[in-house]
């Protein structure tokens, strides 16, 4: 059973960069049926979408954070990670790593397995 | 950007309820629709992909319908397990969530 386990400083300094990662275990995370991504969730709030990468390195990213984000992935340690730069409070948020399946050619896609999630609270 | 309208925000019902929730996407977005179950504290869990597909393990009660850019889902008879939040979510181009609709106890 493909499990995710996102990981990283639950408190981060205004201004600083957030890093997060997402270790999957009980699975590959190489395979042309996969993307894998962030989203998060502030307090009280929505879901966001942040990024999406492809073990390719092929990523995707929300154009109101792009110029702030990164995704990256370390098929070698089936790891994937975000990096937020210059945070502020509006960053606090749950975080979630999820993958994005592919069924099949036409068959659509979502993300049908998720982490369990972490908070991380932006503050001095 | 695609953006994507939940309504309505709120729901209140009662067990044994049908309950339907309405996505509208801003373009055409083809049946490239999932919705998601939230519960407090909790990861949201995928119910329905391609508009329509029944994600493996969700029970039949359970129905989404649509294409382009009006899409719904449909809670059959609402169960005690099912008051939570809702989200749709666009795959067309690069990814967009609803706000989310609360379906509240009546």
């Amino acid at each position: 059973q493909l499990q995710l386990q996102e990981s990283g400083p639950g408190l981060v300094k205004p201004s600083e960069t957030l890093s997060l990662t997402c270790t999957v275990s009980g699975g590959s995370i190489s395979s042309s049926s996969y993307y894998w991504g962030w989203i998060r969730q502030p307090p009280g709030k929505g879901l966001e979408w942040i990024a999406t990468i492809y073990d390719s390195g092929s990523t995707y990213y929300n154009s109101s954070l792009k110029s702030r984000v990164t995704i990256s992935v370390d098929t070698s340690k089936t790891q994937f990670s975000l990096k937020l730069s210059s945070v502020t409070a509006a960053d606090t948020a749950v975080y979630y790593c999820a993958r994005d399946l592919t069924y099949g050619p036409s068959g659509g896609r979502a993300f049908d397995i998720w982490g369990q999630g972490t908070l991380v609270t932006v503050s001095s | 950007d695609i953006q994507m309208t939940q309504s309505p925000s709120t729901l209140s019902a009662s067990v044994g309820d049908r309950v339907t929730i309405t996505c509208r996407a801003s373009q055409s977005i083809s049946s490239w629709l999932a919705w998601y179950q939230q519960k407090p504290g909790k990861a949201p869990k995928l119910l329905i992909y391609k508009a329509s597909s029944l994600e493996s393990g969700v029970p039949s009660r359970f129905s989404g319908s649509g294409s382009g850019t009006e899409f719904t889902l449909t809670i059959s008879s609402l169960q005690p397990d099912d008051f939570a939040t809702y989200y749709c979510q666009q795959c067309n181009f690069y990814w967009t969530f609803g706000q989310g609709t609360k379906v509240e106890i009546k």
